[in-house]
């Protein structure tokens, strides 16, 4: 059975920085074709993708963030962190992370497991 | 574009088809991956590639795709599939977008 869950703080103040952690389990992060990915959602609005890291530890951030992110992958293999700098009131989202899988002579590539999510608001 | 376009919402009748698209020039090489969100809830990943359904997606639900177009359709919706669908690829550089999202409604 494969499981991922976000923790982290429920609250940050602006310009603090955020650590959120990926726990998974199910599988391990060191398979070929396999990543862990981190998605956000601000309340009402559509789901953005932020940062992926995948099993070779080739790291992919959003063009828009990458100056704030950082991805790293535990030697435990089954978590994931995320951090964000300079965290402002519009970081104010639920964030996921989820498994990617990559099968690229299919050129395809998927999120195929969710964690439940994890709010967190910024604000003084 | 580096981005995907989605309507921002679109209605169907109780038991009639409706298609989702998605616009975008990365899906010329790469494959999109479709997800159903319910309020409250986690995406869930119903279509990836061009047609495939994940384990337990009612079959229903069905992809294709056509030059830089990605659609997704659903063959007599039920007011189960009253969610919102999302549309998810990536570029030659890695990166990787969501569309803006479809509300679906069902009528």
């Amino acid at each position: 059975q494969i499981t991922l869950k976000e923790s982290g703080p429920t609250l940050v103040k602006p310009t603090q920085t955020l650590t959120l952690t990926c726990t998974f389990s199910g599988f391990s992060l060191s398979v070929s074709g396999l990543g862990v990915g981190w998605i956000r959602q601000p309340p009402g609005k559509a789901l953005e993708w932020l940062a992926l890291i995948y099993w070779d530890d080739d790291k992919r951030y959003s063009p828009s963030l990458k100056n704030r992110l950082s991805i790293t992958k535990e030697k435990s293999n089954d978590q994931v962190v995320l951090t964000m700098t300079n965290m402002d009131p519009v970081d104010t989202a639920t964030y996921y992370c989820a498994r990617r899988v990559v099968v690229a002579a299919e050129s395809l590539s998927y999120f195929d497991y969710w964690g439940q999510g994890t709010l967190v608001t910024v604000s003084s | 574009s580096s981005e995907l376009t989605q309507d921002p919402a679109v209605s169907v009748a109780l038991g009639q088809t409706v298609r989702i698209t998605c616009q975008g020039d990365r899906l010329r090489r790469y494959y999109a991956s479709w997800y159903q969100q319910k309020p409250g809830q986690a995406p869930i990943l119903v279509i990836l590639g061009k047609d495939r359904r994940p384990s337990g997606i009612a079959d229903r639900f069905s992809g294709s795709s056509s030059g830089d177009t990605a659609s997704l359709t659903i063959t007599g919706a039920q007011a189960e599939d009253e969610a919102d669908y999302y549309c998810n690829s990536r570029d030659s550089s890695g990166d990787h977008v969501f569309g803006g999202g479809t509300k679906l409604t069902v009528l």
